[in-house]
């Protein structure tokens, strides 16, 4: 079975410091990988996602994500953080042949000044 | 609107009451999605509609939730004698195909069950 794992429940950091968002998936082929971001009272909004080729994708807002299959991570970075970019972010994995996605339980970030 | 539109943003009803729930997909977009996110959680899937077909509904919790697509476009969740345990954010999102096609949401409506 599918599963979605973020260890990491609250991140704080100042602003202009660097971000790292965990995230680890358990499937057997390759997975299909999103990072979501949803601010208070708002819905998803799609930051970037991973189906193939190169394993460092490319976001909006100035994020990053790296596959590394053999660690099954995708985790999510950022080199300098916006106070705007305090929201909580959600991975997700689909799979081949599947209709919906698995979420993880979301990383609550705090931006302070 | 070019996004995905849920109404109302806010329902509040008492247990037992039955709520509608309605989902208005970006245009032209074929699959259509519904989580159920409770407080602190990641969304949860309940159902998945291609067009107007019901393709999967293995996470609806009961038979008291019923979802529905009838002209392969607007899309109605409906919950049937409610219970305290329904109250939730309920997501809808919709995408132009399958699991590999990026998923747009709606901004929810969050439901509370008195």
């Amino acid at each position: 079975a599918q599963s979605v794992t973020q260890p990491d429940i609250h991140i704080t950091v100042s602003e202009g410091a660097s971000l790292e968002l965990r995230c680890n998936y358990s499937y057997g082929a390759t997975p299909y990988l999103f990072w979501y971001v949803q601010s208070p009272g708002q819905g998803l909004q799609l930051l970037l996602k991973y189906f193939s080729g190169d394993t460092l994708v490319q976001g909006i807002k100035g994020f990053e994500a790296e596959f590394k299959r053999s660690q099954s991570s995708f985790n999510l970075r950022k080199p300098s953080v916006h106070w705007s970019d305090a929201a909580e972010y959600f991975c997700a994995v689909g799979q081949t042949g599947a209709n919906n996605l698995f979420f993880g339980t979301g990383t609550r970030l705090t931006v302070i000044p | 609107g070019a996004g995905v539109s849920q109404s109302p943003r806010y329902k509040v009803a008492k247990r037992g009451q039955d709520v509608a729930l309605r989902c208005d997909p970006i245009s032209g977009h074929v699959s259509l999605f519904w989580y159920q996110q409770a407080l602190g959680q990641g969304p949860e899937f309940l159902t998945y509609f291609q067009n107007e077909a019901q393709l999967d509904k293995s996470g609806l919790p009961s038979d008291r939730f019923f979802a529905e697509r009838p002209e392969g476009s607007v899309s109605t969740l409906k919950i049937q004698r409610t219970q305290q345990e329904d109250s939730a954010v309920y997501l809808c999102a919709s995408s132009s195909g399958t699991v590999n096609q990026p998923q747009h949401f709606g901004d929810g409506t969050r439901l509370s069950i008195l």
